[in-house]
């Protein structure tokens, strides 16, 4: 079983629909998780950084993370043409020789 | 403030190659990340080079290596190339050392034929 894993998509919806991307994880000491975005030729940006359990929101994005389900998910509010890009989870651990674990990502198409 | 920046964009070698990529980390940030991203394996951590000193290191052989300077550009190296080496590398760079907070560049293509 792999460490994280993530929808593989793709996903296509319309404009203005809600989008909810989702990881699971196994390994319980993973303590931070990350939503990155990546357009086409481009480095992963990152979108949201929490920290344990808990909700948090940055403009029409959520992320949200249960540990007790080792689940996160990632929620688009009224979805943007320009929100068109490769969702990657990602998740650490603390201390010394902490690494960022990745999901493989989800390709989110969203048509006008 | 200036990006992370990456040098080359892209490259082509031939197998038993070696090859050299740099990374100019955001001004400030002391801690350098590599990555390989490929279509099969994902996003995976190579190494992390902090204060010059490498602090971390993903589950890579060591054909792959690093190193960082004092004024906190790194650089890559991978010696004997192989087809499977192709991917995209990405550099990463974050105020504090460890994964968090960190700041990608836009990647290496490495081609290797």
């Amino acid at each position: 079983q792999k460490e994280v894993e993530q929808d593989p998509g793709p996903l296509s919806v319309p404009e203005g629909a809600i989008v909810s991307l989702n990881c699971t994880y196994s390994n319980s000491a993973f303590q931070y998780f990350m939503w990155y975005r990546q357009y086409s030729r481009k480095g992963p940006e990152l979108l949201m950084y929490t920290y344990s359990s808990g909700n948090k929101e940055d403009g029409r994005f959520t992320a949200q993370v249960d540990k007790s389900s080792k689940y996160i998910s990632l929620f688009i509010r009224d979805s943007q043409p320009s929100d068109s890009a490769t969702y990657l989870c990602a998740m650490t651990s603390t201390g010394a020789n902490s690494k960022l674990t990745f999901g493989k990502g989800i390709t989110l198409s969203v048509r006008p | 403030k200036a990006g992370v920046t990456q040098t080359p964009r892209y490259l082509i070698k031939t197998r038993g190659q070696q090859v050299t990529l740099s990374c100019s980390p955001i001004s400030g940030h002391r801690s350098v990340s590599w990555y390989q991203q490929t279509p099969g394996q994902g996003l995976q951590f190579l190494f992390e080079y902090f204060s010059e000193t490498q602090r971390n290191k993903g589950n890579f052989p060591g054909r792959f290596s690093g190193r960082q300077f004092s004024n906190s550009r790194s650089e890559m190296n991978v010696s004997t190339l192989e087809l499977g080496d192709s991917a995209l590398y990405l550099c990463a760079s974050s105020y504090l050392r460890g994964p968090y907070e960190q700041y990608f560049g836009p990647g290496t293509r490495l081609t290797v034929t």
